[in-house]
């Protein structure tokens, strides 16, 4: 397996334009996990999937932020529109396991620039 | 609120040094504790995981350890060497108002030198 795919790898943008950014987890795993990290905040869990239904979105800074699963091998985060303290890495994160977290599995990320 | 700590922030050691990183949690109540290693520029790889029922994991020259009740987690490097230099994250999975929760630590920045 090619592990997690996120894409793209580095985006640059302008403030107020719409960013998306897309992950396609390892096939099987149940839950899928965006994540964002940052110098001041660390690293910091914005919204997970289990089996394509999102349950926690609570750490979804704002409504400016929203994710979809269509499907178990697709999943998307968009900003729109975004703002110059939205760059950050994010990663998207994937787990084989139903019953609770196990282990996850994490992409390469992101890398967000908005001017 | 789940809050991890992880210290020191950063350490530098000679090769060949064993050392522990250190990671601790408020809320006992954990499901599970997993290590990372995150390499500049990368993503996050998976070292370690500990269930909550276990006390320890080993994988090579890793050894991870879990006491529940005093809210620490230690992560032993044997025999340091210089492609162990990353930055080391633990990461603490609770259950928070019905949903699953991972909090990360904040890292502990580790430098070899050769």
């Amino acid at each position: 397996d090619a592990g997690v795919i996120q894409s793209p790898r580095h985006e640059v943008t302008e403030m107020g334009q719409e960013v998306t950014l897309r992950c396609k987890p390892i096939s099987g795993h149940d839950y899928l996990f965006w994540y964002r990290q940052t110098m001041m905040r660390g690293l910091e869990l914005l919204i997970y999937f289990n089996n394509n239904v999102p349950i926690d979105d609570s750490g979804m800074p704002e409504d400016r932020f929203s994710a979809k699963m269509p499907n178990a091998s697709f999943s998307t985060l968009k900003i729109q529109p975004s703002e110059p303290r939205d760059s950050a890495v994010y990663f998207c994160a994937s787990s084989p396991f139903s019953g609770s977290f196990n282990e996850q599995f994490f992409g390469p990320g992101t890398r967000l620039t908005v001017l | 609120k789940q809050e991890v700590t992880q210290i020191p922030a950063a350490l530098s050691v000679p090769e060949g040094e064993n050392l522990v990183l250190n990671c601790s949690f408020t809320d006992s109540a954990i499901y599970n504790l997993q290590w990372f290693r995150q390499d500049p520029g990368k993503g996050l790889t998976s070292l370690l995981l500990i269930q909550s029922s276990q006390r320890e994991q080993t994988s090579g020259r890793l050894n991870a350890s879990l006491d529940k009740s005093s809210g620490r987690s230690t992560l032993y490097i044997a025999a340091s060497q210089p492609g162990d230099s990353a930055t080391y994250l633990c990461a603490v999975g609770t259950y928070s108002g019905g949903y699953q929760k991972v909090t990360f630590g904040t890292g502990t920045k580790l430098q070899v030198i050769p």
